[in-house]
């Protein structure tokens, strides 16, 4: 099974703050890659779909890049709204894979 | 509207068993194929089991051999029977849809504990 390796764990971060977030597969996943972001006590929201593709609604100030096994999703200017947990996931093929979570924090 | 409802969750000793479902509404079911995704509390999101549109099961090895998802096309219905339960498999455990994992449900939490 792919492993999805994501880092870092977790960050603290201020308003208007450029933040990125990486995730590594252990093999190459044919760029689907997506992110989601999740709030306490909320259902994960999708952002970006295979590696780069802004998912309908969602701020320009996310994007994601990379492909292969790198991958990134950064914040272009970190908003009050945006301090949640961030998840990368290998939509490639069964068994999908999730990266273990970023908790970006206010500093 | 595309809707997913989980239910059938609670509180299970270890070593049991529990049978969630998720009723599906707003497309046409029997074309997508459906997933389970838990989250430990206070932990990440973990993809558990899948079901394609042939019948075909995927499991992730935590659950393999103890976790079987079926479906019934009929009753627009995703389900996932549970045995063998440990505290491990205590999370809330959501449905989602296709490979793109969008829309989600909210979710019915299963506690495991004596």
């Amino acid at each position: 099974d792919i492993q999805m390796t994501q880092s870092p764990s977790a960050m603290s971060a201020s308003i208007g703050d450029r933040v990125t977030i990486t995730c590594r597969a252990s093999q190459g996943i044919n760029n689907y890659l997506a992110w989601f972001q999740q709030k306490p006590g909320k259902v994960p929201k999708p952002l970006i779909y295979a590696a780069s593709s802004l998912e309908s609604g969602v701020p320009s100030r996310f994007s994601g890049s990379g492909s292969g096994t790198e991958f990134t999703l950064t914040i272009s200017s970190l908003q009050p709204e945006d301090f949640a947990s961030y998840y990368c996931v290998n939509h490639d093929s069964y068994p999908l894979t999730f990266g273990g979570g970023t908790k970006v924090e206010i500093k | 509207e595309v809707q997913l409802v989980e239910s059938g969750g609670g509180l299970v000793q270890p070593g049991g068993s529990l049978r969630l479902s998720c009723a599906a509404s707003g497309f046409t079911f029997l074309n997508h194929d459906i997933s389970w995704v838990r989250q430990a509390p206070g932990k990440g999101l973990e993809w558990v089991a899948a079901i394609i549109t042939s019948g075909v099961a995927y499991y992730a090895d935590s659950v393999k051999g103890r976790f079987t998802v079926s479906r019934d096309n009929s009753k627009n219905t995703l389900y996932l029977q549970m045995d063998s339960l440990t505290a491990e498999d205590t999370a809330i455990y959501y449905c989602t849809k296709d490979h793109s994992l969008y829309p989600w449900g909210q979710g019915t939490l299963v506690t495991v504990s004596s």
